[in-house]
């Protein structure tokens, strides 16, 4: 079956500009997460949804990150006033469920964003 | 607080030789879960397994086995007769579960790089 799919999965960007990154999830997922991967570095979480519900967001880094799942699948991130800091892969996750035992996550393939 | 140290950077080893990949975690939840996740070139990161903290049996897949000692908070994965598709980033991850939103701690993981 279709795993996790990400668009785009390249975007260069200017500093400054907004930006949205897309994620699909293995249909029939209702939790999604979302991981940003420096370069060398493991995945570090940024949000949660359970369905439609962003049930922890404590990692997102400010207030310029922001990421919505209106339909309790596709869910987007948001990223305004892009910083060259901002330069890393995020990778989308999705798993069965989220609210009883701690299921594994699958991702995709990320996308890969440089803020020039 | 949750962490998990991956104190191997990288590893090379030549084909068939037995590799083991070192996983040390900290958490104060007496419920939780480890995960190994496999990074190829590719990019996109692969589940190989799930360990719950109250099932400490050892697990074999194949060339792939797990040995998880809640008495030294490990988690180590080793390759037996190590191939070259073998060669990856690694991460080990610990979730603690529904409570505390599922999210996954990763390592700085290990690269392996297995030579013909």
């Amino acid at each position: 079956g279709a795993g996790v799919s990400q668009t785009p999965s390249n975007k260069v960007t200017e500093k400054g500009k907004y930006v949205e990154l897309r994620c699909d999830p293995i249909s029939g997922h209702t939790a999604l997460y979302w991981y940003r991967q420096s370069l060398g570095q493991g995945p570090e979480f940024l949000i949660y949804f359970q369905g439609t519900g962003a049930a922890d967001d404590s990692g997102l880094p400010n207030d310029r990150f922001f990421a919505v799942r209106p339909e309790g699948s596709v869910s987007t991130l948001k990223i305004q006033r892009t910083e060259r800091g901002d330069s890393a892969v995020y990778l989308c996750a999705s798993s069965v469920t989220g609210d009883a035992l701690s299921y594994e996550q699958y991702f995709g393939p990320g996308t890969r964003l440089t803020v020039t | 607080a949750q962490k998990v140290t991956q104190a191997q950077t990288e590893i090379s080893v030549v084909e068939k030789e037995d590799v083991t990949l070192d996983c040390v975690y900290e958490t104060r939840d007496t419920t939780y879960y480890l995960f190994w996740y496999k990074q190829p070139p590719s990019g996109e990161l692969v589940f190989l397994i799930r360990r719950n903290s109250f099932d400490e049996q050892n697990e074999i897949s194949g060339r792939y086995s797990w040995n998880f000692q809640k008495s030294t908070s490990s988690f180590n994965f080793t390759i037996t007769a190590s191939q070259v598709v073998d060669s990856a980033v690694y991460f080990c991850a610990l979730s603690e579960g529904p409570e505390r939103g599922n999210k996954l701690v990763f390592g700085a993981g290990t690269i392996l790089r297995v030579k013909s």
